[in-house]
């Protein structure tokens, strides 16, 4: 079974700070990885989507890395905002897209 | 274009009770899943369709049923309602297009479910 790992679970940084968000996976066998924002009591905003044969995806402020054969992608965030403040999940696509979510990164920017 | 709707938005059932979920997607997707959201443990697949008429199992089905008699709806239900299912509930759907690649999961905006 795949797990779905994030750390840290909470972060808190000051604005304009560069930071890094971390994601592993157990199973190396994955379709796609998908990265989401969630504000609290809201729904899920996809951030941005890396296929398995893809290194890297790029949107904005936002760059994100997948490394299959390490079980790792990262999410860096360019000089972090205070409206960047939200819980961001990592899901791992595996057979028929079913997606395995990690437990999420709490990131707070501080003005 | 709504993208993916769901209701209702919130619920409080009693310990017996039963209920439906209803997802509804516009986006002529041909995949769609109901997963919840427990706090501290993310997000996990209840139920998942690959298609019109077709329900699979995921990782927390028990409790659950699920029905897609037409493509745009996929419909949550729980039959006889516990405190363990108090939770928000979330569908999902998302589609493929090339050969071999799968694209976003498009979520809806939750259903926070309470049973006391």
């Amino acid at each position: 079974k795949q797990e779905v790992t994030q750390i840290p679970a909470a972060l808190s940084v000051p604005e304009g700070e560069n930071l890094v968000l971390n994601c592993s996976f157990t199973d190396s066998a994955i379709y796609n990885l998908q990265w989401f924002r969630q504000d609290p009591g809201k729904g899920l905003t996809s951030l941005l989507l890396i296929q398995s044969s893809q290194r890297e995806q790029t949107s904005g402020r936002l760059n994100a890395s997948l490394d299959k054969s390490s079980g790792r992608s990262t999410l860096y965030i360019a000089a972090s905002q205070p409206g960047d403040s939200a819980t961001y999940l990592c899901a791992v696509g595996g057979f028929f897209n079913k997606f395995y979510f990690g437990s999420g990164t709490k990131l707070n920017v501080k003005p | 274009n709504a993208g993916v709707t769901q209701t209702p938005k919130f619920r409080v059932l009693k310990t017996g009770q039963s209920m439906t979920l209803l997802c509804a997607q516009d986006m002529n997707h041909e995949y769609m899943y109901w997963y919840r959201q427990d706090p501290g443990m993310g997000l996990r697949l209840i139920h998942y369709s690959v298609g019109e008429g077709t329900t699979a199992k995921g990782e927390v089905p028990d409790g659950y049923n699920v029905s897609r008699l037409k493509k745009q709806n996929f419909l949550l239900g729980l039959e006889s309602a516990a405190p363990s299912q108090t939770s928000v509930y979330f569908c999902a759907s998302s589609f493929t297009r090339t050969a071999g690649l799968l694209y976003e999961q498009y979520f809806g905006p939750g259903t926070r479910l309470t049973v006391t």
